[in-house]
């Protein structure tokens, strides 16, 4: 089985840095993910690491540590519209995708 | 086209309809599936299809049936449902089971009266 733990909630002001950690213990790891999803809406792709280092995509950027089954999602220069559910998943050799409970960003004025 | 596109978007049955979720891709890709999304809970995974053939079942109650006409379509047949399987239901799709990111698409919000 999967277990993966991210924090509730975090709130941070426009222009600034939100780091969310993210912690698993997955048996047949096979890559990361963070999604972001919107109230009401589909998750949307950020990120996938499946090797050990930093990945940077614009103002994201996701980082893997397998031996400490431990990831995180920086994002910079936050904006309003930032403000969404942030999806930690793991997928298993079997490809089936375990989300994290979410942790919610609130990005304040 | 790197869409995943899912009717209705909105559905209110009774527990004696059937109803049909569908769910079409067109990027090539071989791996299908359906999550169910409760409020405030993340997806958690239904059904999942690889070249067509239905390949994981987490165990899903019968009265939801999947069907995978071809490698573009994934249905989700609904019959008998309960007011407690109202939810989101999305539908995602990958390159290969193994490996790739999953497209998800927008949802069909389900209602259970």
């Amino acid at each position: 089985g999967q277990n993966i733990d991210q924090p509730t909630e975090m709130t941070a002001t426009e222009g600034a840095i939100v780091q969310i950690n993210c912690t698993y213990q997955t048996s047949g790891f096979n890559g990361l993910f963070w999604y972001q999803q919107h109230a009401g809406e589909a998750p949307t792709f950020l990120s996938y690491n499946v090797l050990d280092g930093l990945e940077e995509k614009g103002r994201f950027s996701s980082f893997l540590s397998r031996s400490k089954g431990y990831s995180y999602l920086l994002l910079k220069e936050l904006q309003m519209k930032d403000s969404a559910s942030y999806l930690c998943a793991t997928t298993d050799s079997w490809g089936k995708l375990q989300f994290g409970a979410g942790t919610q960003v609130v990005v304040t004025p | 086209d790197t869409e995943v596109t899912q009717t209705p978007k909105h559905l209110v049955m009774g527990m004696t309809n059937k109803k049909s979720l569908k769910c079409e891709q067109h990027m090539g890709h071989r791996a299908m599936y359906w999550y169910k999304q409760k409020a405030k809970k993340p997806p958690e995974l239904m059904f999942v299809y690889s070249y067509e053939k239905l390949s994981i079942n987490e165990s899903v109650p019968s009265r939801f049936s999947p069907e995978c006409p071809n490698s573009s379509l994934l249905n989700l047949h609904l019959h008998a449902l309960q007011p407690e399987d109202s939810a989101l239901y999305l539908c995602a799709s990958s390159q290969q089971r193994f490996r790739g990111e999953q497209f998800f698409g927008p949802g069909t919000r389900l209602t259970v009266l």
